[in-house]
């Protein structure tokens, strides 16, 4: 059981968006940077956003992130095929003095 | 081209040791903090531990649930990272990433943002 709350899944039709919300504690989200990733079967994780809303380059701006409190969301707009993957959110603990990641979402484009 | 290759993985008997590496290619590997994540199958991604690069705010952390078994250490001089697995359990298997902390502009995201990831390695902990 994670610190950090997710929904196991998401679906939405090709075009649409989805949110992927993350929920956490004073600990965590509320007084520290969110980062999110995808992540494919037998790949490695893709660094979608970083400092809570920022995409790093190359990262389309169909992925988009918010934070407020204790809860982040991730954004997907326009949703593609090659969209299907586990998404995570992810951030430090200070009174665990550790990272953090949420138990990961999978996205479904029906 | 910037690149992480971890290896050391393999099948290991509960209680029995393991030393993972994790080779950097492509950046000035001293001045970036690494780390290791893992995900055991059918599971999420777990971060296994953390350590800092040449910054100088340093740090050496693990996750509760590897504390006083792994130990992260570095070779900076062979732009290494590695990851030394004592008393492993059948909870630990999983595959295991080293991950680069992320530093655009200079400024270091240490709490979880990694942009640069190996393919990983696996280890499988069974009699």
């Amino acid at each position: 059981q994670s610190v950090l709350t997710q929904p196991p899944s998401v679906s939405a039709a090709p075009g649409q968006r989805v949110t992927i919300s993350c929920s956490g504690g004073s600990s965590n989200i509320a007084n520290n940077y969110v980062s999110w990733y995808q992540h494919l079967p037998g790949t490695a994780p893709k660094l979608l956003i970083y400092d809570n809303n920022k995409r790093p380059s190359g990262i389309p701006d169909r992925f988009s992130a918010s934070k407020s409190g204790t809860s982040a969301t991730l954004g997907i707009t326009g949703l593609q095929t090659g969209d299907e993957a586990d998404y995570y959110c992810v951030t430090w603990d200070t009174s665990l003095s550790a990272v953090i990641f949420g138990g990961g979402t999978e996205v479904t484009v029906l | 081209e910037v690149r992480l290759v971890e290896s050391g993985g393999g099948l290991v008997k509960p209680g029995g040791s393991l030393r993972l590496s994790c080779a950097a290619s492509g950046f000035a590997f001293s001045t970036y903090g690494m780390n290791w994540v893992r995900q055991a199958p059918g599971k999420g991604l777990e971060w296994v531990s953390g350590m800092s690069g040449s910054s100088p705010y340093k740090y050496n952390v693990v996750a509760d649930s590897v504390k006083g078994r792994f130990t992260i250490s570095r070779d900076d001089a062979k732009n290494s990272l590695f990851l030394q697995m004592n008393s492993l359990r059948a909870e630990d298997t999983a595959v295991y990433y080293c991950a680069r902390v992320y530093c655009p502009d200079g400024v270091c995201f240490s709490g979880g943002a990694f942009d640069i990831w190996g393919q990983g390695t696996m280890v499988t902990v069974s009699s």
